[in-house]
């Protein structure tokens, strides 16, 4: 298992630019997530996704999109991005959604976004 | 809200002493707690967990105890070496509605160990 992958390790973008961080899980859980790290901050959650086709917003959500189109991949869209965005991303994800309270998160190795 | 307080970093010992990293929380309901680490360049891992007031967690010598009177989850670790260097978050997970859960988490406690 590779686990949860993320792609890019790195990018530099221009204000208003906009990017796609890719999020993919091959261990089937249906709970993925995006969370932002930022220092002395710890993580917040952008957003969420219970399965397939079902997303929702996390504490940060304003200026990201996501969907969910499949079980094993999450993206995290950038529609205009502002200084602000830069940050370390993680997606995670779990295996229950329903038992939930008692789950562990796997985490990817991070996406790190600056923007200029 | 759900919120977690955990002590400010940095925090540097030397090869073989004992650690404390305080942690409190306030939730709602009976949230299970955890304790995450991050090692230089990666992304979190999970330490440890307890799910229910009075259970221990335990992982890597690290050790943990829920403590709903206290509403606590303090870290300890009896000898700490240098490869233990890493950020460490409190978290908690509670239901944010219907079958939905959240993870709450701490601002993170830099632990840098000396040789």
């Amino acid at each position: 298992n590779a686990g949860v992958t993320q792609t890019p390790k790195f990018q530099v973008l221009k204000t208003g630019q906009s990017m796609t961080l890719q999020c993919a899980q091959d261990m089937n859980h249906e709970y993925m997530s995006w969370y932002r790290q930022d220092p002395g901050m710890g993580l917040r959650l952008i957003h969420y996704s219970v399965g397939a086709g079902i997303t929702d917003q996390g504490e940060v959500p304003n200026g990201y999109n996501v969907s969910r189109s499949t079980t094993e991949d999450f993206p995290l869209r950038l529609l205009s991005a502002a200084p602000s965005q830069t940050s370390v991303y993680f997606c995670a994800s779990s295996q229950e959604r329903l038992a939930g309270v008692t789950d562990t998160q796997y985490f990817g190795p991070g996406t790190r976004l600056t923007v200029l | 809200g759900d919120s977690v307080t955990q002590m400010e970093g940095p925090v540097t010992l030397s090869e073989e002493a004992f650690l404390t990293i305080n942690c409190t929380y306030t939730a709602t309901g009976y949230p299970s707690l955890f304790w995450y680490v991050q090692y230089p360049g990666e992304g979190l891992q999970l330490l440890l967990k307890a799910t229910k007031a009075d259970d221990k967690g335990s992982n890597k010598g690290f050790e943990a105890t829920y403590r709903k009177e206290t509403t606590s989850f303090h870290l300890e670790k009896g000898s700490v070496q240098v490869s233990d260097s890493a950020v460490y978050f409190c978290a908690l997970s509670t239901r944010s509605g219907g079958s939905n859960y959240k993870l709450t988490f701490g601002k993170g406690t830099l632990l840098t160990v000396n040789p």
